[in-house]
């Protein structure tokens, strides 16, 4: 089973800032690697799909890179719409695997 | 766009069947993938697996011994069965359409294990 280790697993940001988080794969998985945005009471939603490409509808601020373990999900200009739990996800081998979340906090 | 709605009871009791259905609407569930996950506060988001619309079908090992899914196209469903509960199957289960990556999710239920 492929884990994926997020970080950081909460993160209080004032609005405007720059949000990296990362997620690392315990081994290789090419560009099969997926983000969400939870928000509370909420079910996620695909924000970027094979590490890189924006989901339809999804504003410009995110951006995923990387590719094979390594990889970071980017929000530029943090918005207080964008306080939710974060999430990757890999689809490179079964069983499909997430990561813990991180949390970000709108200060 | 297509869109989910998972239904079913939210209350099980311990070693018995808990029985969900999700209903696809805007698309024909004969085509793709359809997968369930669930997401309870202590294991986070566990993918529980997903089936073709030809009825073909992969599990979580962690759950296979106790799971089924199945699909009817005539009603655009397709269902989950998770037998002998306990109280460590409680959690929103949610259901999602898979196309290589799980793009839209239902809006998820919940289910408790308790007697």
């Amino acid at each position: 089973e492929i884990v994926l280790t997020q970080s950081p697993d909460f993160q209080s940001v004032t609005p405007k800032e720059k949000v990296t988080i990362t997620c690392r794969a315990s081994q290789s998985i090419g560009s099969s690697l997926h983000w969400y945005q939870q928000k509370p009471d909420q079910s996620p939603k695909l924000l970027i799909k094979y590490a890189s490409q924006s989901f339809s509808g999804v504003p410009s601020r995110f951006s995923g890179s990387g590719s094979g373990t390594d990889f970071t999900l980017t929000i530029n200009s943090l918005e207080a719409e964008d306080a939710a739990t974060y999430y990757c996800h890999q689809s490179s081998s079964i069983p499909l695997t997430f990561g813990g979340g991180t949390k970000v906090e709108i200060k | 766009q297509v869109q989910l709605q998972e239904s079913g009871p939210g209350l099980v009791k311990p070693s018995e069947t808990l029985s969900l259905t999700c209903t696809v609407s805007g698309d024909s569930i004969s085509s793709y993938y359809w997968s369930w996950i669930r997401q309870s506060p202590g294991k986070g988001l566990e993918w529980i697996g997903y089936i073709y619309y030809s009825g073909s079908t992969n599990y979580n090992p962690s759950l296979k011994s106790r799971v089924t899914i199945s699909v009817d196209t005539s009603k655009n469903q397709f269902s989950l069965k998770l037998n002998s509960v306990t109280a460590a199957d409680t959690a929103v289960y949610y259901c999602a359409v898979y196309y290589g990556v799980l793009e839209y999710w239902g809006q998820g239920t919940l289910v408790t294990v308790s007697s």
